[in-house]
């Protein structure tokens, strides 16, 4: 199994750019994750969805922020318009059901200049 | 509001020797507790875990202690070795809900 994948893995944008954030699921995880990694406030819980449907997006931290899960095997993070402050690792992890264990992909680092 | 803390922010320890790596979290309604290894430019993956019915859980060398009375879980590493600096990120929750994570503390091994 290829994991959980996200591109790109860097990225590079200018404040008020869009910014589209790509994650591919481990195939029958019907779990995905989506995280904020910062210095100041650790692996930040965002969103998560449950076969597609979004159940919890509490922690997305304003409307700048959407998160999208058109298909089992595919979820976007987008960010219009990016800010510095929004620099970042953003993780995408995703599991088969609630009580198991989460499975992390290798992470997005954001740096928006 | 950080319901998962881990207040050493760094820890250095000698290769052979034990490595404690400590947690507290504060909702009482957490039962399932578990502790993730990163290493830098890769994702978080999964070490030990541990349910609130148990008070410990060894896994070779990884060790996990809870004592639910205080709210505070400890992660042992004995013997530590070089291969095992990374940061290490506290986890919790409550039966069939999220997880929650602490800020995380850097293990560094030295020869």
């Amino acid at each position: 199994d290829a994991g959980v994948i996200q591109s790109p893995r860097h990225e590079v944008t200018e404040m008020g750019q869009e910014v589209t954030l790509r994650c591919k699921p481990i195939s029958g995880h019907d779990y995905l994750f989506w995280y904020r990694q910062t210095m100041m406030r650790g692996l930040e819980l965002l969103i998560y969805f449950n076969n597609n449907v979004p159940i919890d997006d509490s922690g997305m931290p304003e409307d700048r922020f959407s998160a999208k899960m058109p298909n089992a095997s595919f979820s976007t993070l987008k960010i219009q318009p990016s800010e510095p402050r929004d620099s970042a690792v953003y993780f995408c992890a995703s599991k088969r059901d609630m009580l198991e264990t989460q499975y992390f992909g290798p992470g997005t680092r954001l740096l928006v200049l | 509001d950080q319901q998962v803390k881990q207040n050493s922010p760094s820890l250095s320890v000698q290769e052979g020797r034990i490595s404690i790596l400590n947690c507290d979290y504060t909702n009482s309604m957490f039962d399932y507790f578990l502790w993730y290894k990163k290493y830098p430019a890769e994702g978080p993956t999964f070490l030990i875990s541990i349910s609130s019915i148990k008070d410990k859980n060894e896994d070779g060398r990884f060790t996990v202690f809870l004592n639910k009375s205080a709210k505070h879980l400890s992660l042992h590493i004995v013997p530590s070795q070089p291969g095992d600096s990374a940061v290490y990120f506290c986890a919790a929750a409550r039966s069939g809900y999220e997880l929650n994570f602490g800020k995380g503390t850097s293990l560094l091994v030295t020869p």
